[in-house]
């Protein structure tokens, strides 16, 4: 199937470990996205990579690092985890960062809590 | 500057009624208007996307939006609600070339029978 993938689906995890959250686009996209959904449904963009390069970057603690090895890999390594991380991450691509019309598929979510 | 508001975080309706969710943007040069929807435990899923080519854009699952400009409007709206319409709406505008997608703060749509 075509998609935006993430791994994993739920990640449950301590306050002050590390984490990883995976994704991957099948689509051929040239940019892709991070996005944060808080507990009150709003959604808010964190990164955004086209061909590899950061071309968003918003207000977000030094403690989340994206990595993006290649175009269809985008993964949100996230370092000292707080209670405020918990949230589900949305990964989305779509196929041209100047292209203001494009649609963006979202993968289907990491729900991320910490205890 | 681009923002996107939502009236109503949650609308209820019948089945087979009306559904009118609202949706009032903010931006400096003219927008991209964008519907998307998200069912329980699922990613978004577009359901509509305004380009600046018709006024009136269909998208899908019956659903339509009319762009205002005068009213800064977008509105989406679906003639007969089925339940399985009951979802989270979201709106979001990009402004110009940019390329940040900023979304609303979402409506809740509940359908009863």
């Amino acid at each position: 199937d075509t998609a935006v993938s993430q791994t994993p689906k739920y990640l449950v995890t301590q306050m002050g470990n590390d984490k990883s959250i995976k994704c991957e686009q099948n689509l051929g996209h040239d940019t892709m996205y991070w996005y944060k959904q808080d507990s009150k449904k709003f959604l808010k963009i964190m990164f955004s990579y086209n061909n590899k390069e950061l071309i968003i970057n918003e207000t977000v603690p030094n403690r989340f690092s994206p990595k993006s090895p290649d175009k269809a890999h985008l993964n949100l390594h996230i370092n000292s985890l707080e209670l405020g991380d918990s949230a589900v991450y949305f990964c989305a691509s779509s196929p041209s960062g100047s292209g203001v019309w494009n649609e963006q598929f979202f993968g289907p979510g990491t729900r991320l809590t910490v205890l | 500057a681009q923002s996107v508001t939502q009236l109503g975080s949650h609308v209820s309706v019948s089945e087979g009624a009306l559904v009118l969710l609202r949706c009032n943007y903010s931006s400096s040069v003219p927008p991209y208007l964008f519907w998307y929807v998200q069912y329980p435990n699922q990613g978004l899923q577009l359901l509509l996307k305004y380009t600046s080519a018709a006024t009136l854009v269909k998208g899908i699952n019956g659903f339509e939006a009319e762009f205002k400009k005068s009213e800064t409007s977008f509105h989406l709206t679906k003639p007969s609600a089925h339940m399985s319409d009951a979802a989270e709406y979201f709106c979001a505008v990009r402004a110009g070339t940019a390329s940040k997608l900023t979304f609303g703060t979402g409506t809740r749509l509940q359908v009863t029978l």
